[in-house]
């Protein structure tokens, strides 16, 4: 079974530039988490999808930060204009939605630094 | 709201000696409890999880985790660390809501190096 897909790996831009990440779920999973990792800290929840409806965007910087799921697959994660703090790793993680508790499964995260 | 303190930022623990990683949490109901290690480049990957049921949880790689609930700990143990497991440790804690999974919390990580 592939596991959670994220492009690009590494990205580098300078401050007020615009970036964006690429998300593909493990097949069948509908729900679909962003979280930003700080250098030194645990990951932070920005965004939960289920399908391709918003859950949670209560820690979503929106007048910078903007997340889709149109068909309720992959996902595209934006920032613009990019600052200097947005400097960390992106991480997309998914999971089933049905039953008790399920495992979220990550992927290998994009590493972001605004110069 | 739900939180998790891991008090150690780095621990250094010599090869083939024992390991104890502190997590606290804060929550009201029972929660679901977490800890997954994090390899330099590398995503996240889960050593185990507690979700009810007998409070001590076997995991990969040979670690467990013991729930104490009149604590509100959620500490990870090894017998014997080999130098592979040198990575960051990071609890998390979560909870089902109606609209299904709610998101995790994490904790700031504790680093571990294992030295010779």
């Amino acid at each position: 079974e592939a596991g959670v897909a994220q492009s690009p790996r590494y990205k580098i831009i300078e401050k007020r530039q615009s970036v964006a990440f690429w998300c593909n779920p493990i097949s069948g999973h509908a729900t679909l988490y962003w979280y930003q990792q700080i250098l030194g800290q645990g990951p932070k929840l920005l965004i939960q999808f289920q399908n391709n409806g918003v859950v949670d965007d209560s820690q979503l910087p929106k007048d910078r930060f903007s997340a889709e799921r149109l068909k309720g697959v992959d996902s595209t994660l934006k920032i613009q204009p990019a600052k200097l703090e947005d400097s960390a790793v992106y991480l997309c993680a998914s999971s089933t939605r049905e039953g008790a508790y399920n495992e979220q499964f990550f992927g290998p995260g994009t590493r972001l630094t605004v110069l | 709201a739900q939180s998790v303190t891991q008090p150690d930022i780095h621990i250094t623990v010599s090869e083939g000696a024992s390991l104890e990683l502190r997590c606290n949490y804060s929550y009201g109901a029972t929660p679901y409890l977490f800890w997954y290690v994090q390899s330099p480049g590398q995503g996240l990957q889960l050593l185990l999880k507690y979700f009810s049921g007998d409070t001590l949880v076997q995991g990969i790689k040979g670690f467990e985790a013991e729930f104490k609930r009149s604590q509100s700990s959620f500490n990870l143990r090894k017998p014997s660390v080999h130098w592979s497991d040198a990575a960051e440790y990071f609890c998390a804690v979560a909870t089902l809501s109606y609209s299904g999974n709610t998101p995790l919390v994490f904790g700031k990580g504790t680093r571990l190096s294992v030295i010779a």
